[in-house]
């Protein structure tokens, strides 16, 4: 089946370094969407791209579309400590007309 | 509104028992999904609802059963729990089949 390779799976990193994450898969997807989740809660939606090469920031976030279809990453600048969770990227495939979830990426943030 | 809401939050069964987790939206979303949630594995399509009166089978189906009655509700039936079904539950609903907004869990364990 379908599979998105998520990377890194964690990053302990600095108050205010910039982090980076990416997901990856074979198939192509026609939309790509951003989650976080706080410990104990529901992902919560961040950022969504229904276009290739889409760039869309929210806030310190910045998160874009590969031009082919499969590939996506998610930018923060600027850390902060409530930046800590667990972030999910997730493509969508019109063929199977399903959301796949990578398998996140948990971010610890030191102050 | 109250967005997706589930219960129970926590629950335990002995192998064998049966039990259903309720989801319920006041959205008027037509698509709803239940996903489980395991460590490392990120998030994992149960059974998925287009609308009222029709079901799909996602990644992981087997030993559950669903059904959509009404556009509010999408309960998740465990038929005979076993160990392997110990996992985090979460219910999400969306107006179509990508922007899903998901509800804050049911956390199950099975002995």
């Amino acid at each position: 089946g379908q599979q998105l390779n998520q990377s890194p799976q964690s990053m302990f990193i600095q108050e205010g370094e910039d982090v980076s994450m990416n997901c990856t898969s074979s198939s192509i997807f026609n939309t790509w969407l951003w989650y976080k989740q706080d410990p104990g809660e529901g992902p919560v939606l961040l950022i969504a791209l229904y276009k290739a090469g889409e760039l869309t920031s929210n806030g310190r976030l910045t998160a874009q579309f590969g031009i082919t279809r499969k590939d996506s990453f998610l930018n923060i600048s600027a850390s902060i400590p409530s930046d800590v969770g667990i972030y999910f990227c997730a493509g969508f495939s019109g063929n199977t007309g399903k959301l796949i979830f990578g398998q996140g990426t948990t971010l610890q943030v030191k102050p | 509104n109250a967005g997706v809401t589930q219960t129970p939050k926590f629950q335990v069964l002995k192998t064998g028992q049966s039990m259903t987790l309720q989801c319920a939206q006041d959205m008027n979303h037509e698509y709803m999904s239940w996903y489980r949630q395991d460590p490392g594995m990120g998030l994992r399509l149960i059974h998925y609802s287009v609308g009222a009166g029709i079901t799909d089978q996602g990644e992981v189906p087997n030993g559950y059963n669903v059904s959509r009655s009404t556009t509010e509700d999408f309960p998740l039936r465990l038929l005979s729990a076993a160990p392997s079904q110990t996992s985090v539950y979460f219910c999400a609903s969306s107006r179509s089949y990508n922007e899903q907004f998901f509800g804050p869990g049911t956390r199950l364990t099975v002995l």
